[in-house]
């Protein structure tokens, strides 16, 4: 079945930097475009960027444009969230998410989150 | 502020039916699909309505989705107490470039 591992958050100061990975496994990874998409807690959803199957197209909201690089790697069936400079409002859980078919709002699998907290 | 707009909360008793609006603009409702999460406290959202009134497999035939214009709307209908949860809808945004998502509505099954 799909399956979708986040990993990589943490707690970290503002400014600093992490790097988030998710794992895919349970379909053929390299068919899907894949997202990122973050909660902050006690709020909504937010859609943060998205990469395409080869990696040429990619897409991030403006709120972290500049500042977080998605990226894939096929091989490994994985793909990252590096993120910079980051700020309190960062804090959130960071979910990855499988884009179905040619729909560009359609997750239908989603991972189990990972929690990021920017807090000196 | 989200893009798309959702009211904060929605309640019903057992039985009834209930339904929960997203209003947007022609960028993204009126030209788009709209999508449906469902996300149960503590856990990740999960597809339930695509192509705005189409339901992945598994989804009770209780729950229904509907677009007119730039606006949409989700009906849960024989509302039971494990339909409380949040639900977010979901367009992608032409301006924008970029998926966006209403505030999300809280579902209180009284």
């Amino acid at each position: 079945q799909v399956q979708l591992v986040e990993s990589g958050g943490g707690l970290v100061k503002p400014g600093g930097s992490l790097k988030l990975s998710c794992a895919a496994s349970g379909f053929t990874f390299s068919d899907h475009y894949m997202n990122w998409i973050r909660q902050a807690p006690g709020k909504g959803l937010e859609w943060i960027s998205l990469i395409s199957v080869s990696g040429t197209t990619i897409y991030y909201a403006d709120s972290v444009k500049g500042r977080f690089t998605i990226s894939r790697d096929n091989a490994r069936n994985e793909v990252y969230l590096q993120m910079s400079s980051l700020r309190a409002e960062d804090t959130a859980v960071y979910y990855c998410a499988r884009r179905d078919l040619a729909e560009l709002a359609r997750f239908g699998s989603w991972g189990q989150g990972t929690l990021v907290t920017v807090s000196s | 502020q989200s893009v798309l707009t959702q009211p904060p909360s929605a309640s019903g008793t057992p039985g009834q039916r209930v339904t929960i609006s997203c209003s947007g603009s022609y960028s993204n409702v009126g030209d788009n699909y709209v999508y449906w999460y469902q996300q149960l406290p503590g856990t990740a959202p999960k597809l339930l309505i695509y192509r705005n009134n189409e339901r992945p497999s598994g989804v009770p035939d209780r729950f229904s989705g509907s677009k007119s214009g730039t606006s949409a709307s989700l009906a849960i209908s024989g509302l039971r107490s494990e339909d409380e949860a949040d639900y977010y809808c979901s367009s992608w945004d032409d301006s924008l470039n970029g998926v966006v998502f209403g505030g999300g509505t809280k579902l209180t099954v009284l």
